[in-house]
């Protein structure tokens, strides 16, 4: 069955370094989203991407956050300068047209030193 | 804005038991999420469902849309059936609302 992939599984940055995480979500989904998860608490909405443009966004997806779909088959998140506070589990998901469930990747821990 | 609340938080019991894991919710929604959480992190969906009953081996899923509310259940527990269920609802058209999960631990 088609996956979403997530690298790195865990990356270790200090603060005030951008991060770049990426995903490959699977080939004909259309609608793509990014989630985290700081530890012990609940899954958290950041960006909805559809049709190579933002479709929806939290109010924790600041100007230090960016999404891309730079080729076609990846769809990065990148954090510009990281705080402690972006500590946390991040999951890629995407999901195809109509009524479909979203797919989620085994996510990228971030921990920020 | 939505809010998603599961009980119990917690759930310990043993091999061969019936389990049910509960979620209700506060504005109507056009589909709710059942997820289990592995222990590495991963989330897998197990269902989606926008009226009455879905059923994939030994779990079953149930939703009440007038009193906002759905149940997780399984059957003849297994050791492997541990990890954490989250549910979870569309809000609008894009994305998705979690509760708190519930940490399952089925014992042999």
């Amino acid at each position: 069955e088609p996956e979403v992939t997530q690298t790195p599984s865990h990356q270790v940055t200090q603060m005030g370094q951008e991060v770049i995480l990426r995903c490959v979500p699977i080939s004909n989904h259309l609608y793509f989203y990014w989630y985290r998860q700081i530890l012990g608490q609940k899954v958290e909405f950041l960006v909805s991407f559809y049709n190579n443009e933002i479709s929806e966004k939290s109010e924790i997806f600041d100007d230090q956050f960016s999404v891309e779909r730079p080729d076609g088959s990846n769809f990065t998140l990148k954090i510009r300068s990281t705080k402690l506070e972006d500590s946390a589990m991040y999951f890629c998901a995407s999901r195809g047209g109509g009524n479909q469930p979203q797919h989620f990747g085994d996510g990228t821990r971030l921990s920020i030193l | 804005k939505n809010e998603v609340e599961q009980s119990p938080q917690n759930l310990t019991a043993q091999e061969g038991e019936f389990i049910t894991i509960n979620c209700s919710y506060s504005v109507g929604i056009s589909a709710l999420h059942w997820l289990q959480q592995h222990p590495g992190g991963g989330i897998v969906s197990l269902f989606m469902l926008s009226s009455g009953k879905k059923k994939h081996g030994r779990l079953i899923a149930t939703i009440n849309i007038q009193e906002k509310h759905s149940s997780l259940h399984i059957t003849a527990s297994h050791p492997r059936d541990s990890a954490v269920y989250i549910c979870a609802v569309n809000e609008g058209a894009q994305k998705l609302v979690f509760g708190q999960g519930t940490r399952l631990t089925i014992n042999p």
